[in-house]
């Protein structure tokens, strides 16, 4: 009865090697979100997607992409992860961008060595 | 500017004793304030959300208040117990360009104590 899956859930690549984090939902959500946590401190939204459109936050580095095939899948692409992008990366979903739930994946921990 | 404070960074009680968390938003505009629940390594998991329509909803021992004047809205957790130790952050819906985004409040470590 997942709702939100994220693959893997654990990630660890080498500094530099590009890597790919997966998300889908059952949901049939509208909108997409990935968000960067790292220890101790909230998520921060770094994208989303509300069906096909791209929005990007102005503070999220070039080095982070994002693809939305469909509805259930999300992929977020690091290009070129530095240790400073070491960080658990959660995705989410709601029906739209305002007063709506977002519920979360488990997230996936990338470590980079 | 968007801002979403959050006090205290850090709670401790005795079981049974209640809890209150606190935030204050900065965007007038806000319409939608869930709290999140996060364990250690786990998801965020929503326990409760108001929307400005209301001033008060309560889920058993959780209930949350908003006061729209002051901006600001608050958890409170009754009985607690000590599964109820983790991280919670609340949240509020603010206007970005072009569209509207959920911004966190810098979270509150609650540490329950048997």
């Amino acid at each position: 009865d997942a709702m939100v899956i994220q693959n893997p859930r654990y990630q660890v690549t080498q500094f530099g090697k590009p890597v790919t984090l997966s998300c889908s939902q059952t949901l049939n959500h509208n909108v997409m979100y990935w968000y960067q946590q790292k220890s101790s401190q909230a998520p921060k939204l770094l994208f989303h997607y509300y069906d096909k459109d791209f929005n990007n936050e102005a503070d999220t580095p070039d080095n982070f992409q994002s693809r939305r095939p469909n509805t259930s899948f999300c992929f977020l692409d690091i290009r070129s992860p530095g240790l400073g992008d070491a960080a658990m990366y959660l995705c989410a979903t709601s029906w739209g961008t305002s007063e709506y739930t977002q519920y979360f994946g488990p997230g996936t921990r990338l470590t980079v060595l | 500017g968007e801002n979403v404070e959050q006090h205290p960074s850090t709670l401790s009680v005795q079981e049974g004793d209640s809890a209150v968390i606190k935030c204050t938003y900065s965007d007038s505009a806000s319409n939608y304030f869930p709290w999140y629940k996060q364990e250690l390594g786990k998801r965020p998991q929503l326990i409760i959300d108001i929307r400005s329509n209301v001033g008060e909803k309560k889920d058993q021992r959780i209930a949350v208040t908003l006061n729209k004047t002051a901006k600001h809205f608050s958890l409170h957790i009754t009985e607690t117990q000590p599964e109820d130790s983790a991280v919670y952050f609340c949240a509020a819906i603010l206007q970005n360009t072009g569209f509207q985004k959920l911004v966190f409040g810098t979270g509150t470590r609650l540490l329950v104590s048997p």
